[in-house]
C-alpha cells in the first residue's frame, strides 16, 4: 500500500521487557515522526527525524526510549524496561519536505499506530 | 499549563447543525495551524491548514485563526453522521515539532 505502515499492530508485554516498534514511511518522504497517544488525549511529540538523524528528541520521556532511522527510511522505536505507564497507542507519521529550505505542508501522513499494552 | 488547549467534549450535535470548536495557545511563535480528524482506532488526517490570520473555507469546512487573542477554530456545516470523530487542533512554529490538542470529540446524530 501507499500509507503509513506501522508493526506491529497490537504488542501485549510485561512489565520490564524490551519491546520494539517499526514504521514503514510514505516512500520518499523525508520527515518521520513518532508520537505517543493516550486514551482521550491528543499525541503527543516524541521525537522527529529529518533523513537519518533526529532532529529533534525533546519529547523522549527518558532514556528507557529510543528510536533511529538508519537508511533515512524505516525507523524502530525502542523501549527498554517498559513501564505500565508506557501503555498507549503509539503512532508514526511521515510528511514531505519541500523547497529549498526544507518547508513543510503541514501535513502528517499518520499510520494506524502500534497499541502497547504493558502488564 | 499545556501550550494548546482544547475542550476534550463530547459534543453531539443533531445532523444538519454548525458544529463549532476551538483551541487556545500560548506561544506567540506558533505560526502555523491545523486541524487533523481522527476516527476510533485510525490515525489522524489532514483537514484544514493554514498560516495566517483570517478565515479559510474548504467545502462545509471553515478554519478561522486569531493570532491576536491565540485562538483558532473550525467550523463544520451541515453536520452529517459521518461527521462523527474526534478533532484535533495541531500547532507548530516549525516544521518540527507539532503540538496537538487534546481533541474534541464529536457526535451528530441522525
Amino acid at each position: 500500500g501507499a500509507g503509513v505502515s506501522q508493526t506491529p499492530s497490537n504488542k501485549v508485554t510485561e512489565k520490564g521487557k524490551y519491546v520494539e516498534l517499526r514504521c514503514d514511511p510514505i516512500s520518499g518522504h523525508t520527515a518521520l515522526y513518532w508520537y505517543r497517544q493516550s486514551l482521550g488525549q491528543g499525541p503527543e511529540f516524541l521525537i522527529y527525524f529529518q533523513g537519518t538523524g533526529a532532529a529533534d528528541d525533546s519529547g523522549l520521556p527518558n532514556d528507557r526510549f529510543f528510536a533511529v532511522r538508519p537508511e533515512g527510511s524505516v525507523s524502530t522505536l525502542k523501549i527498554q524496561r517498559t513501564e505500565r505507564g508506557d501503555s498507549a497507542v503509539y503512532l508514526c507519521a511521515s510528511s514531505p519536505l519541500i523547497g529549498d529550505r526544507g518547508r513543510g505542508t503541514g501535513e502528517l501522513f499518520f499510520g494506524e499506530g502500534s497499541r502497547l499494552t504493558v502488564l | 499549563q499545556k501550550e494548546v488547549e482544547q475542550d476534550p467534549g463530547p459534543l453531539s450535535v443533531p445532523e444538519g447543525a454548525i458544529v463549532s470548536l476551538n483551541c487556545t495557545y500560548s506561544n506567540s511563535a506558533f505560526q502555523y495551524f491545523m486541524w487533523y480528524r481522527q476516527y476510533s482506532r485510525k490515525g489522524p488526517e489532514l483537514l484544514m491548514y493554514t498560516y495566517s490570520s483570517g478565515n479559510k473555507e474548504d467545502g462545509r469546512f471553515t478554519a478561522q485563526v486569531d493570532k491576536s487573542s491565540k485562538y483558532i477554530s473550525l467550523f463544520i456545516r451541515d453536520s452529517q453522521p459521518s461527521d462523527s470523530a474526534t478533532y484535533l487542533c495541531a500547532i507548530t512554529d516549525s516544521w518540527g515539532k507539532f503540538q496537538f490538542g487534546a481533541g474534541t470529540q464529536v457526535v451528530v446524530t441522525p
